[in-house]
């Protein structure tokens, strides 16, 4: 039982590229959410995806687009990195509702 | 406009003593309250959580308070322990939101032996 695996774990982007960031869980959670860490900031919620099929925009979404492949899987692309976009991401899932969420090991992420 | 406040962003504490940390919020709205803790280069983890409705939580050494009128909670560590050092970050969710957790800026805490 992995719990919520991240790939990769750190990334070196230049600005203007692409990628994608890959996250998994086994625990069978209807949902899914992405997060970014920034110093002093705690974690800011990027997207979330309540359940399979649907996804919708958290607090600082712009720049970032998601898909919710299946229930287990649920990806973060950047079309086209900028600076600020460096962070240490985190995907999280949970059963949904006032419940607590499982938190990946993150992916640390710089663009150059 | 930061909804939740962890207005200490440090505090060191003796091994055995307690570590109280705060955390503040301003959105009415919010009626769960989790707090995590983070160690580096790993994810937050789940420690304790507080509903509304009601005012004290406890977990073997952990003890969450919620003043509900001040809109404030703090979390007790009952003795500190020298693994207890990390981040703690603590959040807040209206029930009905879907669990979109909102996130203080979190608390280093280090436990001395």
């Amino acid at each position: 039982n992995a719990g919520v695996t991240q790939t990769p774990k750190f990334q070196v982007l230049k600005t203007g590229q692409s990628m994608t960031l890959q996250c998994a869980q086994d625990m069978n959670h209807n949902s899914m959410y992405w997060y970014r860490q920034d110093p002093g900031m705690g974690l800011r919620l990027i997207y979330y995806s309540a359940s399979e099929g649907t996804t919708d925009k958290g607090e600082v979404p712009n720049g970032y687009n998601v898909s919710r492949l299946n229930k287990r899987e649920f990806s973060l692309r950047l079309e086209s990195a900028a600076p600020s976009q460096t962070s240490v991401y985190f995907c999280a899932s949970g059963p949904g509702g006032p419940y607590e969420q499982y938190f990946g090991p993150g992916t640390r992420l710089t663009v150059t | 406009d930061q909804q939740v406040k962890q207005n200490s962003p440090s505090l060191s504490v003796q091994e055995g003593r307690i570590s109280i940390l705060n955390c503040d919020y301003t959105n009415s709205m919010f009626d769960y309250f989790l707090w995590y803790k983070k160690y580096p280069a790993e994810g937050p983890t789940f420690l304790i959580s507080i509903s509304s409705i009601k005012d004290k939580n406890e977990d073997g050494r952990f003890t969450v308070f919620l003043n509900k009128s001040a809109k404030h909670l703090s979390l007790h560590i009952v003795p500190s322990q020298p693994g207890d050092s990390a981040v703690y970050f603590c959040a807040a969710t209206p029930r009905a939101a879907g669990n979109k957790l909102t996130f203080g800026g979190g608390t280093r805490v280090l436990v001395k032996p």
